[in-house]
């Protein structure tokens, strides 16, 4: 069966440390994986995807990704979080031989103390 | 900012009113989505257009009509709601895999 895991309901992490939302996934043939995130009474941003190529993703706002093949994993990670980062980041991977439909983790709700 | 727009951002409606929402995008996406999100949960697809056709119906109720009327247009029309369809509806439009998600309109159904 084809999931994707979002281990953590919250995660709280002061201003300025590095940050890290855990993401994990199963799914038939090559994943493409994303991050989308939202904030408050908002609609899903776009963050950043992988679908092939360096294992290292870049994406918006300073957000990164690592592709781990081995352990199905596609944490995203920040280096100096901003308060600005609170909000409601949601994993997901594209269904096994479908363009349109998305498997979502349950998100992870990431709070940026001062 | 989105470039996707949706409207209205918010409604509310009694169980025998008939209502739409309105979704356009000027990206020149050929795919167009509805989705339903309740409260601090992960979207759930309802339906997918694509070059104006229907494409997925994922098992959604008839009282929720989609219409494509053209490639920048999205509509779902809304009829005998129950009070449990109360969430936040969101378009979204992709190209290249990652969708482009309008701000939601919020729907209660009294």
């Amino acid at each position: 069966a084809q999931s994707v895991a979002q281990p953590e309901d919250q995660v709280n992490v002061a201003e300025g440390n590095p940050l890290t939302v855990k993401c994990t996934y199963s799914v038939s043939g090559n994943p493409y994986l994303f991050w989308y995130v939202q904030y408050p009474n908002r609609g899903l941003q776009f963050l950043l995807k992988y679908i092939t190529g360096d294992n290292l993703v870049k994406g918006s706002y300073g957000f990164e990704a690592e592709f781990n093949k081995s352990q199905t994993s596609f944490h995203l990670k920040k280096p100096s979080a901003l308060v600005s980062d609170s909000a409601l980041y949601f994993c997901a991977v594209r269904a096994h031989r479908s363009n349109y439909q998305l498997i979502w983790g349950a998100g992870t709700k990431l709070i940026i103390k001062p | 900012d989105t470039e996707v727009t949706q409207t209205p951002k918010h409604l509310v409606m009694g169980m025998t009113n008939k209502k739409s929402l309105k979704c356009e995008q000027h990206m020149g996406h050929r795919a167009m989505y509805w989705y339903k999100q309740k409260a601090k949960k992960p979207p759930e697809l309802m339906f997918v257009y694509s070059y104006e056709k229907l494409s997925i119906n994922e098992s959604v109720p008839s009282r929720f009509s989609p219409e494509c009327p053209n490639s920048s247009l999205l509509n779902l029309h809304l009829h005998a709601l129950q009070p449990e369809d109360s969430a936040l509806y969101l378009c979204a439009s992709s190209q290249d895999g990652e969708l482009f998600f309008g701000e939601g309109s919020r729907l209660t159904v009294l």
